[in-house]
C-alpha cells in the first residue's frame, strides 16, 4: 500500500530559524504537493509538483527531492508560519501524509 | 477569482445519509475537476474523491460503495453523498479544485469548510 511518511510530527523553532520538513513515499513518485494548515482554517497549498511555488507563496517556501524523497524549506520563519504541513501525492489514489506541526520554541 | 463554498446540514444521524454540496463562484465548473476532502477532529486529511467537469469520478477505496460525486453544471455546483454515515465520518468537509494532469495532482482552491456532526 502506498504510505506518506512526514517526519518530524513537531518541530519546535523560533521566528527567522529555518524549518526543514521531510516527507518520504513508499513507491516512486515526483509530483508532490505541500499545503500549509493553520487552526480553524483550510489548508492552503504551497508548492507543487516538488518545486513550484503557488501563486502568492513567499519566496522563503521553497520544495525539492524527487523520487521517494522530498523537502519543504522554511527560511527565516515568520511569525504566521506556524502551523501544521502537510505532503501530498496521487498514486492510484490521493493521500496525504500525517502532517509536520512547526511550533514556537 | 474563484470561490468555492460548501453548504449543508450540520448534524446527521448515524445510518443516514449525509449530502453536502459546494457552490463554485468567480469561474465555470465546466472546465476543471473538482474533489472533496475531510478531516476528522483533531486528525489529518483525507481524500474522498473529485469528480470531472464532464462527470467522471474517482473514488477513495476506503469509502467505495457509500460515496457518490455528482456535479450539476447549470448551478455551477458539485456534491457529496455519503450513505450508512457512523461516528467514524465526523469530519470538517472541505470541497476544492484540483488540477490533474497525469500523476501531477493538487488542490489549488479550497472552500472554507463545514462541519458534521453524526450523533443520534
Amino acid at each position: 500500500e502506498f504510505v506518506l511518511t512526514q517526519s518530524p510530527a513537531t518541530l519546535s523553532l523560533s521566528p527567522g530559524e529555518t524549518a526543514t520538513l521531510s516527507c518520504r513515499a513508499s513507491h516512486v513518485n515526483n509530483y508532490v504537493a505541500w499545503y500549509q494548515q493553520k487552526p480553524g482554517q483550510a489548508p492552503r497549498l504551497l508548492i507543487y509538483d516538488a518545486s513550484n511555488r503557488a501563486t502568492g507563496i513567499p519566496t522563503r517556501f521553497s520544495g525539492s527531492g524527487s523520487g521517494t524523497d522530498f523537502t519543504l524549506t522554511i527560511s527565516s520563519l515568520e511569525p504566521e508560519d506556524f502551523a501544521v504541513y502537510y505532503c501530498h501525492q496521487r498514486n492510484n489514489w490521493p493521500r496525504f501524509g500525517g502532517g509536520t506541526r512547526v511550533e514556537i520554541k | 477569482q474563484v470561490q468555492l463554498q460548501e453548504s449543508g446540514p450540520g448534524l446527521v444521524q448515524p445510518s443516514e445519509t449525509l449530502f453536502l454540496t459546494c457552490s463554485v463562484s468567480g469561474g465555470s465548473i465546466g472546465s476543471d475537476y473538482w474533489s472533496w476532502i475531510r478531516q476528522p477532529p483533531g486528525k489529518g486529511l483525507e481524500w474522498i474523491g473529485f469528480i470531472s467537469h464532464s462527470g467522471g469520478t474517482t473514488y477513495n477505496p476506503s469509502l467505495l460503495g457509500r460515496v457518490t460525486i455528482s456535479i450539476d453544471t447549470s448551478t455551477n455546483q458539485f456534491s457529496l453523498k455519503l450513505t450508512s454515515v457512523t461516528t467514524a465520518d465526523t469530519a470538517v468537509y472541505y470541497c476544492a479544485r484540483t488540477e490533474l494532469s497525469g500523476p501531477l495532482f493538487y488542490m489549488d482552491v479550497w472552500g472554507r469548510g463545514t462541519t458534521v456532526t453524526v450523533s443520534s
